[in-house]
């Protein structure tokens, strides 16, 4: 079944306390992105890359890390999460091109 | 940067009834999408526009692509309690040559009662 998964669904962690956050598809996309979701602001874009070794800013990185070391996965690290990070955070992948990307299920982090 | 405001922010509506929002930018997009998210789930994707003026159906919904390219509109004909969700736009930006990333609304949330 083609799917994208993030691991994990739920997570709760005190500030300044490393955390990664890992995304999976098994669609062989070149491009993947990360997002996150809060009321009133829709889903805003943190990094994208078109493909393995290649990372791009999105329009909220401050504060974020991602790697590409395979065509399949790309994590997302936050080195020191603050309270600020609490979100809903969504991890996709399509088709270079090709505008009907897959979101994986989510996963709600909440810093205290 | 580029911004996509949906309106309206939220609505109830009675089973039964058509619906309608829209999305405007500031800005010009070549392509329009309209996602749906679920309670619980990620955005799975509608319907894409890709040329100014085209209006394109999936069941009971219909898309149609501004002809100024600023703005989108998305109906739903019926509506049935399975509408229930968020409805965002979306589309594509080229920060440089050869890269693209993708702008989402701010999202519609659709409420049916029935």
């Amino acid at each position: 079944e083609a799917q994208v998964t993030q691991n994990p669904r739920y997570l709760i962690t005190v500030t300044g306390k490393k955390l990664t956050v890992t995304c999976s598809q098994n669609m062989n996309h070149e491009y993947m992105s990360w997002y996150r979701q809060d009321p009133g602001l829709g889903l805003r874009q943190i990094y994208y890359s078109m493909n393995v070794e290649v990372t791009d800013k999105g329009d909220v990185p401050e504060g974020y890390k991602v790697s590409r070391k395979e065509k399949r996965n790309f994590p997302l690290i936050l080195e020191s999460p603050s309270p600020n990070q609490t979100s809903l955070y969504f991890c996709a992948s399509s088709r270079r091109g090709a505008w009907d990307a897959f979101f994986g299920q989510g996963t709600r982090l909440t810093v205290v | 940067g580029q911004q996509l405001n949906q309106s309206p922010q939220s609505m109830f509506i009675q089973e039964g009834e058509d619906v309608s929002m829209n999305c405007t930018s500031s800005s010009i997009f070549n392509t329009w999408l309209w996602y749906k998210q679920d309670p619980g789930e990620g955005p799975v994707l509608l319907i894409a526009l890709y040329k100014a003026g085209e209006l394109t159906s999936n069941g009971r919904l219909t898309a149609q692509f501004g002809i100024t390219r600023k703005d989108s509109f998305l109906n739903i004909s019926a509506s049935i309690p399975s509408d229930v969700g968020i409805y965002f736009c979306a589309g594509p930006s080229f920060p440089t040559s050869g890269t693209y990333k993708y702008i989402f609304g701010t999202g519609t949330r659709l409420k049916v009662l029935a």
